[in-house]
């Protein structure tokens, strides 16, 4: 079954540096997606990317985020001057359409521990 | 916020049928009931989605009221590596814009030996 790939499973990084967090979506798949959880919290929507865009994002996707897919086949999702309170697993997904009737299709994300 | 409520936590007997509850009262009439799963650490896995009928598939079957104001997720017999937190998502089937999922604090469901 096709799998969207995570990769690091788990960083360690000191607060200010920057991070890049990786992701290979499923490949006919053309929608993209990061969501992030705090550990023992919910699920939160960071952002969308389209036809190498972002569709949307939330209030917590700052200045301090960006998303690029910098060849066919990864998604990244950066962010530039890392905080404390950054510190969460990070899941890529990716689905065959924009409110798919497929589900989206998560990664086994990254865990993400400033310090 | 989210527009579903569920119940905190579940326990079920390995082999059992597990019924999980959701309320989404304020569903729209475009709006799907999706739920996912989550077990612990990994990344949420999607299960099943429907709009008024009843859908079944390899994992699960989904019971919509015919008000569609709550469903019910079944797990005809529950195994040990079903234990995990389930949640129950409402949404558009196509967005116009916001793609994202909201999602709650979902049920724990734990299947007891």
């Amino acid at each position: 079954e096709p799998e969207v790939t995570q990769t690091p499973s788990h960083q360690v990084t000191q607060m200010g540096q920057e991070v890049i967090l990786r992701c290979v979506p499923i490949s006919n798949h053309l929608y993209f997606y990061w969501y992030r959880q705090i550990l023992g919290q919910k699920v939160e929507f960071l952002v969308s990317f389209y036809n190498n865009e972002i569709s949307e994002k939330s209030e917590i996707f700052d200045d301090q985020f960006s998303v690029e897919r910098p060849d066919g086949s990864n998604f990244t999702l950066k962010i530039r001057s890392t905080k404390l309170e950054d510190s969460a697993m990070y899941f890529c997904a990716s689905s065959t359409q924009l409110g798919t009737a497929y589900g989206y299709t998560f990664g086994s994300g990254t865990r993400l521990t400033v310090v | 916020d989210a527009k579903t409520t569920q119940p905190p936590s579940m326990d079920c007997a390995e082999g059992r049928a597990a019924n999980l509850p959701c309320n989404h009262s304020t569903i729209s009439g475009n709006e799907y009931v999706y739920w996912y799963r989550q077990i612990h650490s990994q990344g949420p896995q999607y299960i099943i989605h429907g709009l008024k009928n009843n859908e079944t598939n390899e994992m699960a079957s989904l019971i919509i009221t015919e008000d569609r104001k709550s469903s019910t997720l079944i797990l005809p017999h529950a195994t040990l590596r079903d234990t995990a937190v389930y949640y129950c998502i409402v949404r558009p089937h196509f967005m116009d814009s916001n793609y994202q999922l909201i999602w709650g604090a979902g049920t724990k469901l734990i299947i007891k030996p």
